[in-house]
């Protein structure tokens, strides 16, 4: 069975701090995808990245980034320069099957004070 | 916008009434989820299905049917509605990209059994 572990339920920051949400995950399937969504306070669901097991490059789009590690099984998300508007609970979620049925963490609530 | 609505948005019931969710989508997809979604949890999956009349269960499924008698619409039945079941529910379809699929959420249904 798969398991999404966000050990961090909630994080508040000041504006233009720099913010790194944790994901630690369990599968014993050597080919998986790893997701973030964002949930902003409206309430929808917004993919944010996917990354396979096969491919650990690091991806930076605008002022946020993935680390992915197998070696530590994590996948972390960091904001760089926050902003109030990045205020939402961000979901990890693991896949083994291209995308298929997803296992999510708990959640991390992240609040960004002006 | 992956043309995914929920009906109904919102709903309050009482315990022991049957509830039914309906997910529809407008792009033929050919899978289809429910998840409910709870605090501490982040979302978990009830049923899914894989086509017309095809479905399976997910990791909570206990007190839930689902329905698939066109491609289209995915039904999701609490017989006899439980507190315990108050919720936000989700379905989400899964769309090809290349050779990944990545899952889209419909809006999301806040159901309350009192």
């Amino acid at each position: 069975a798969q398991k999404v572990t966000q050990a961090q339920t909630e994080i508040s920051v000041v504006e233009k701090e720099d913010v790194t949400l944790d994901c630690v995950y369990e599968t014993r399937d050597t080919t998986y995808y790893l997701f973030w969504y964002k949930q902003p306070p409206s309430g929808e669901l917004v993919f944010l990245i996917r990354r396979n097991s096969f491919d650990e490059q690091n991806e930076i789009s605008g002022r946020y980034s993935w680390n992915f590690q197998k070696s530590t099984s994590s996948f972390n998300f960091t904001i760089t320069a926050s902003q109030v508007v990045d205020s939402a609970v961000y979901f990890c979620a693991l896949s083994i099957n291209a995308g298929n049925m997803l296992t999510f963490g708990g959640g991390t609530r992240l609040m960004v004070k002006p | 916008d992956a043309g995914i609505t929920q009906s109904p948005r919102h709903k309050v019931t009482e315990t022991g009434t049957p509830v039914t969710l309906r997910c529809h989508q407008t792009e033929n997809h050919r899978y289809m989820y429910w998840y409910r979604q709870d605090p501490g949890h982040g979302l978990r999956l009830i049923h899914y299905s894989y086509g017309v009349k095809d479905t399976d269960k997910g990791e909570v499924s206990d007190g839930y049917s689902v329905s698939r008698s066109k491609t289209e619409d995915f039904l999701l039945t609490l017989e006899s509605a439980t507190s315990s079941q108050t919720s936000v529910y989700f379905c989400a379809i899964t769309r090809a990209i290349s050779s990944y699929n990545e899952q889209f959420f419909g809006p999301g249904t806040r159901l309350t059994v009192l």
